[in-house]
């Protein structure tokens, strides 16, 4: 498709799992972000990568977190031994420059629902 | 440290009103400015983008102006319509922290036909 495909969509884990989201980026572009959104709030930065690079992580909130773009392509978020503070709307997005000075396309989220 | 506030939180307008969505930030050192749409469950809808060296941007009924040195930003919305009705969120993107966006709360704005 054309746009920031996320999948799953919704995702129920019991607390202790292991869950990992998906990001499809819009073809050829080279900035990625994922961004966590609690109920109400706007959204929060994690992470951001420049194809495969990593350069920004300062967002990520613990360790049990963890983020790739392997091939600066598809870019998968792991959150390890889940907590009922994680159930939030996962949001991936990217751009297509590498200087920062284009705008941001949205994928529709992955809402996580932590029990 | 950049902090992004929106007022006001919610608003209600019955249909055919023009409107003024507020931002302001802490920080004037920004890089752009960019008012988004989200509607529930749903992904951010990119509006506008303001480069820092423009004063505004619009698009069909929709007018964004941009002050740095104040630190706001509005949108305007023109004759509003039920279609409207969703959350606003404006971001701004610092020089010096790469693509990172800080983003306000939000205006959930309601129009009542």
């Amino acid at each position: 498709g054309a746009g920031v495909s996320q999948s799953p969509r919704y995702k129920v884990a019991k607390r202790g799992q292991d869950v990992a989201l998906r990001c499809d980026p819009i073809s050829g572009h080279v900035s990625l972000f994922w961004y966590q959104q609690a109920l109400g709030q706007g959204p929060e930065f994690l992470t951001y990568f420049q194809n495969e690079a990593q350069l920004d992580k300062s967002g990520l909130p613990s360790d049990r977190f963890f983020a790739e773009r392997p091939e600066g392509s598809v870019s998968t978020l792991k959150i390890q031994r889940t907590q009922q503070e994680d159930s939030a709307v996962y949001l991936c997005a990217s751009s297509l420059d590498r200087f920062s000075a284009g705008e941001l396309f949205f994928g529709e989220g992955s809402r996580l629902t932590v029990l | 440290k950049q902090e992004v506030t929106q007022i006001p939180a919610a608003l209600s307008v019955p249909e055919g009103e023009n409107l003024v969505l507020n931002c302001s930030f802490t920080d004037s050192a920004i890089y752009n400015l960019q008012w988004f749409r989200q509607d529930p469950g749903k992904g951010l809808t990119s509006l506008l983008l303001i480069q820092s060296s423009q004063r505004e941007q619009t698009s069909g009924r929709l007018n964004a102006s941009l002050d740095k040195s104040s630190g706001r930003s509005t949108l305007y919305i023109a004759a509003s319509q039920p279609g409207d009705s969703a959350t606003y969120l404006c971001a701004v993107r610092r020089n010096n922290q790469g693509g990172k966006l800080i983003f306000g709360q939000g205006t959930e704005l309601s129009v009542k036909p």
